[in-house]
């Protein structure tokens, strides 16, 4: 059955450091793989999401991960974090468009800033 | 375009009441996942539909059920509330079809039950 590890429950970081959130899977077959932001009381917005191509995928607001298939890894990165960053990270796996099986998530990482 | 729409955002209902929850998604996804998030148990999968059809089911008890209408709006109900089901209840409407895959969601729906 497929599953998501986020082994991280909570980060702080300073305000302008680096950040790397991780995130392992278990999935039969090729991953859809996806990162939700979710600041307090609202809905899921994408971060990014892969499926295919490179291995390193940008999204919205400075992130990027990197698939590693070898170490069944979807590791989260930005360079500088804001203070707006802080939110709670959730990393899902689930099937392409024509797929049938549900989006599994991790248990989520909470992101908190300092200045 | 729009995005995917819930509502009511927020409900108080009493213990063995019964609550009807909605979801619009955006225009031209078939498919809708409901999922319900609690700070003790995360993101649980209820239940998949796509054309009016449930696809899939999570492990809930049956007093968790859904439907979706021609349009592909969704409703999902829940019956003989409990304590535990106080949750924020999240929709998500997915693409079936082309190169822009993904599930959005919408804001949610918080449910308190006392």
């Amino acid at each position: 059955a497929q599953s998501v590890t986020q082994p991280d429950i909570h980060i702080t970081v300073s305000e302008g450091a680096s950040l790397e959130l991780r995130c392992n899977y278990s999935y039969g077959a090729t991953p859809y793989l996806f990162w939700y932001v979710q600041s307090p009381g609202q809905g899921l917005q994408l971060l990014l999401k892969y499926f295919s191509g490179d291995t390193l995928v940008q999204g919205i607001k400075g992130f990027e991960a990197e698939f590693k298939r070898s170490q069944s890894s979807f590791n989260l990165r930005k360079p500088s974090v804001h203070w707006s960053d802080a939110a709670e990270y959730f990393c899902a796996v689930g099937p392409g468009n024509s797929g049938n099986t549900p989006l599994v998530f991790g248990k989520g990482t909470r992101l908190s800033v300092i200045a | 375009k729009a995005g995917v729409t819930q509502t009511p955002r927020y409900l108080i209902k009493t213990r063995g009441q019964q609550v009807t929850l909605s979801c619009s998604p955006i225009s031209g996804h078939r498919s809708v996942s409901w999922y319900q998030q609690t700070p003790g148990q995360g993101l649980q999968f209820l239940f998949e539909y796509f054309s009016e059809t449930q696809r899939n089911k999570g492990n809930f008890p049956g007093r968790f059920s859904g439907r979706q209408f021609s349009n592909s709006r969704s409703e999902m109900n829940v019956s003989t509330l409990e304590l535990g089901d106080s949750a924020l209840y999240l929709c998500a409407s997915r693409a079936t079809s082309g190169t822009n895959y993904g599930y959005t969601f919408g804001s949610g729906t918080r449910l308190t039950v006392v």
